[in-house]
């Protein structure tokens, strides 16, 4: 089955430190997209950072890199200088292949609510 | 405007009332899903549109959901006699080429809250 896991429902964070929200996946296809999109009270789902499952690299955006671990399939959110402004729910998500249909669609975690204090 | 608008932005229906939610699109975009996210939970796929074609709709929960892309454009969540536990923000996302297989850009949503 393709799902996301997100075991941190809040993460408290001081402003200006670093903080790590947790995400692993599980599929079994050889070719994923994995994502971090923001979510504030507004409701739009903001997108942070992509990785590609053969991208060799840590993808990196701003304040924003991702630690991707393809062994353990875990694909942690760094968000480092935290800002009073990052506070929003934060959801990891996979892009998988739709079986016998040619498209691919999303699939989500649970999110983690960020709240950053000052 | 530049980016997809979900009107209304919020809708309070009684059970069994009939609606319909609507998504524009960026222009020129190929690709519309609906995603449906109830209370702390993430979004779920719905169904899926290239242009005016309906590729699947095996995520809408039940016969009482249906969604049409008319003219590849704009597109209409119609819920028939609504049920509380379809209480939810209702999520459109667009993207450029057919498949999904670009960046996908999320509307505001619409809160829908049966009572």
């Amino acid at each position: 089955a393709q799902k996301i896991t997100q075991t941190q429902p809040g993460m408290f964070v001081q402003e200006k430190e670093a903080v790590t929200l947790d995400c692993t996946y599980d599929t079994s296809d050889q070719s994923y997209g994995l994502f971090w999109y923001k979510q504030p009270s507004s409701g739009e789902m903001i997108f942070l950072i992509y990785q590609g499952s053969y991208d060799e690299q840590n993808a990196t955006e701003g304040r924003y890199s991702l630690n991707f671990q393809k062994a353990r399939k875990s694909a942690n959110l760094v968000i480092s200088a935290s800002q009073l402004g990052d506070s929003a729910m934060y959801f990891c998500a996979m892009r998988v292949w739709v079986r016998n249909t040619g498209f691919q669609k999303l699939v989500f975690g649970t999110g983690t609510r960020l709240l950053v204090s000052p | 405007g530049a980016g997809v608008s979900q009107s209304p932005r919020y809708k309070v229906a009684k059970r069994g009332q009939d609606v319909a939610l609507r998504c524009d699109p960026i222009s020129g975009h190929v690709s519309l899903f609906w995603y449906q996210q109830a209370l702390g939970q993430g979004p779920e796929f719905l169904t899926y549109f290239q242009n005016e074609a309906q590729l699947d709709k095996s995520g809408l929960p039940s016969d009482r959901f249906f969604a049409e892309r008319p003219e590849g454009s704009v597109s209409t969540l119609k819920i028939q006699r609504t049920q509380q536990e379809d209480s939810a923000v209702y999520l459109c996302a667009s993207s450029l080429l057919e498949g999904g297989s670009t960046e996908a850009f999320f509307g505001q949503g619409t809160r829908l809250t049966v009572v």
